[in-house]
């Protein structure tokens, strides 16, 4: 079974300052999807980025990016010119590779503050 | 828009009754997903479903129900055998053999008073 860590239950970051969140993940997978999802005070789930295990280049989505190190099974999102909106519960998730319905596995979260 | 539709927003429920929580989705997504959310646990699985009228537990199934009578919906009941039912609770779909992550719903908050 695959477990994800997530170490810091909590960050502050500055506007405009880059922080990075951590995660780790255990797995015997080697073809697998690693995903970084935010859920501000709404609740709602959305993706911030993704990261394909057999990819060695790392994933960035604007302000978003990812170290991947895939022998240390270790992912962590950097945010860059944080705003206030990046307020959120952040999540890191491991998905198996499967030709059928793929199951995420998730951390247990990271709240960011962002603040002036 | 296509999109996942959660109903209700909020429930409340007595202790000892079942409550079926509503999960539709019009984005012609073959799997479908339950996963309860505590503070501080992240999400769990509850249940999946792959394709019409077959699912598959997930990590905490117990006191769970499902059925998946149509592609597009997936009602999750929480019956009374659930010892703590209070959470919130996020149905997700995605497409079969391609690995984009999930389209989240916008959840349902149970409260059991």
């Amino acid at each position: 079974a695959q477990t994800v860590t997530q170490s810091q239950p909590e960050m502050s970051v500055q506007e405009a300052e880059t922080v990075t969140l951590s995660c780790t993940y255990d797995t015997s997978e080697n073809n697998y999807y690693l995903f970084w999802y935010k859920q501000p005070p709404s609740r709602q789930m959305i993706l911030v980025i993704r990261q394909e295990a057999y990819k060695q280049q790392n994933a960035t989505e604007n302000r978003f990016s990812v170290n991947f190190q895939k022998a240390a099974k270790s992912f962590s999102l950097k945010i860059s010119d944080s705003q206030l909106g990046d307020t959120a519960m952040y999540f890191c998730a491991f998905m198996k590779r499967t030709g059928t319905a793929s199951k995420l596995t998730f951390g247990t979260g990271t709240r960011l503050q962002v603040t002036l | 828009d296509g999109g996942i539709t959660q109903s209700p927003k909020y429930l409340f429920r007595k202790e000892g009754q079942n409550v079926t929580l509503s999960c539709e989705q019009n984005l012609n997504h073959d799997a479908m997903y339950w996963y309860r959310q505590d503070p501080g646990q992240g999400l769990r699985l509850i249940y999946y479903s792959q394709i019409v009228n077959d699912f598959q537990k997930g990590d905490i199934a117990e006191g769970y129900s499902v059925s998946r009578e149509k592609k597009e919906s997936f009602p999750l009941t929480v019956t009374s055998a659930q010892k703590n039912p209070t959470a919130f609770y996020l149905c997700a779909s995605s497409k079969n053999g391609r690995e984009n992550g999930y389209t989240f719903g916008s959840g349902t908050r149970l409260t059991v008073v």
